[in-house]
């Protein structure tokens, strides 16, 4: 079975502040995708990023960066120095062999400024 | 660019009542899925559309059908409504099944059954 675990239900912090979601997840498949999506308080679905099981390297795109870990099954999304327009629950998702898409509940950030 | 659009953005029916909920998108994506978002829960996957003239079972499909009218429309629709179907529902497309086509989601539609 496949599953992705988003463990942080909410997380409040200062503007300025780094912070890290954590996303884990479980699959048998050797070949499958991770995503991330922001959903901002309007309610759309944003793509972010996409990685596949073979590329463990971090990507980073601004203030936003990524670290894939097969190792531990993690693939963690980090925002740093963070400002109120970061406000979003953000989404991981996993695609194996059944090419659908397994959505963790998602992880609300609140940015204080 | 209009992606995917979803019509209505919101809905308040009556138990027992039916409705068709309607995605259209102009990215020539051949793959569509509709979604059901519930509070403190992923995404779960109601039916989709791998290519047109097919469509198959999600995780949730009961109480459900739709109805892959050509490439850009992917219509989802509640023959008797009930209350437990209140939520967001989320139509997406994207080029195509494979394992590395990230999803493109309309805006939502907001449904209330009472």
């Amino acid at each position: 079975a496949q599953k992705v675990t988003q463990a942080q239900t909410e997380i409040s912090v200062v503007e300025k502040e780094d912070v890290t979601l954590d996303c884990v997840y479980e699959t048998r498949d050797t070949t499958y995708y991770l995503f991330w999506y922001k959903q901002p308080p309007s309610g759309e679905l944003v793509f972010l990023i996409r990685r596949n099981s073979f590329d463990e390297q971090n990507e980073i795109s601004g203030r936003y960066s990524w670290n894939f870990q097969k190792s531990t099954s993690s693939f963690n999304f980090t925002i740093t120095a963070s400002q109120v327009v970061d406000s979003a629950v953000y989404f991981c998702a996993l695609k194996g062999s059944n090419y659908q898409l397994i959505w963790g509940a998602g992880t609300k950030l609140i940015i204080k400024p | 660019n209009a992606g995917v659009t979803q019509t209505p953005k919101f809905q308040v029916l009556k138990t027992g009542q039916s409705m068709t909920l309607q995605c259209a998108q102009d990215m020539n994506h051949n793959s569509m899925y509709w979604y059901r978002q519930d509070p403190g829960m992923g995404l779960r996957l109601i039916y989709y559309s791998a290519s047109e003239g097919t469509t198959d079972k999600g995780e949730v499909p009961n109480g459900y059908n739709v109805s892959r009218l050509n490439k850009r429309e992917f219509s989802l629709r509640l023959e008797s409504a009930a209350p437990s179907q209140t939520s967001v529902y989320f139509c997406a497309s994207s080029e195509s099944r494979q394992h590395n086509q990230p999803q493109h989601f309309g805006d939502g539609t907001r449904l209330s059954i009472l």
